[in-house]
């Protein structure tokens, strides 16, 4: 049973430019979180998802950022005109249902230069 | 200010000796979980524990949970130094896993 799959593990990107980060979820899971985490901080909650719904979007910046759980496929997590600040690594988790154990992929390592 | 917060910020110990790091939140919490991470690697789930419960175990771990102190530790005995890592404690609030984690626990071990 894999594990969460996120990819990819590195990403570089241009100021400007868009960042489009994916996320596969634990075979049975159908629950989805976003996290953020910058250097020598803890993670911060974005978003959480379930299917072709979006439940919590309260971490989420208001601009540039926006995330989808599609029945098919995986979740994207969707900067758009990327900038310095959004360097950090974003990390996806899943649980077969709200209130148990989250597992975590390995995360996405942004860096916008 | 963060719900969950850890202390110490780091801790340094030789092979073998016991770890203890604590972790002190604010609100309600529906159950807490601890994870590790390894220097830019991703968190590895260790032990949740809910709001009900007093104490867990697993393998060399053990986690306490006193809700009436808002606060939990947790205890890593006869450590190694592939315990060499970052703990957090992120607390659920109930609500799906919308976890709110600290900003870890710096661990070393000394071989």
């Amino acid at each position: 049973n894999a594990g969460v799959m996120q990819n990819p593990r590195h990403l570089v990107r241009r100021r400007g430019q868009e960042a489009r980060l994916r996320c596969s979820p634990m075979k049975g899971h159908s629950h989805v979180y976003w996290y953020r985490q910058l250097p020598e901080e803890g993670l911060k909650f974005m978003v959480y998802l379930q299917k072709e719904n979006i439940i919590d979007e309260s971490g989420m910046p208001k601009e540039r950022f926006s995330a989808e759980f599609p029945k098919e496929g995986p979740s994207i997590l969707r900067i758009q005109q990327v900038v310095r600040g959004d360097s950090a690594a974003y990390f996806c988790a899943s649980s077969d249902r709200g209130n148990t154990e989250a597992f975590f992929g390995q995360g996405t390592r942004l860096t916008v230069v | 200010s963060q719900q969950g917060e850890e202390d110490p910020q780091a801790l340094s110990i030789q092979e073998g000796e016991n770890a203890t790091m604590n972790c002190s939140y604010k609100t309600s919490i529906n159950n807490l979980q601890w994870y590790r991470q390894n220097s830019g690697r991703g968190l590895v789930h260790l032990i949740l524990i809910r709001s009900n419960e007093r104490e867990k175990h697993s393998g060399r771990l053990r986690v306490t949970l006193d809700t009436s102190k808002k606060s939990s530790s947790l205890l890593i005995t006869a450590s190694r130094a592939a315990d060499t890592a970052s703990y957090f404690c992120a607390t659920d609030l109930g609500y799906g896993n919308k976890l709110v984690f600290g900003a870890g626990t710096i661990l070393r071990v000394k071989s």
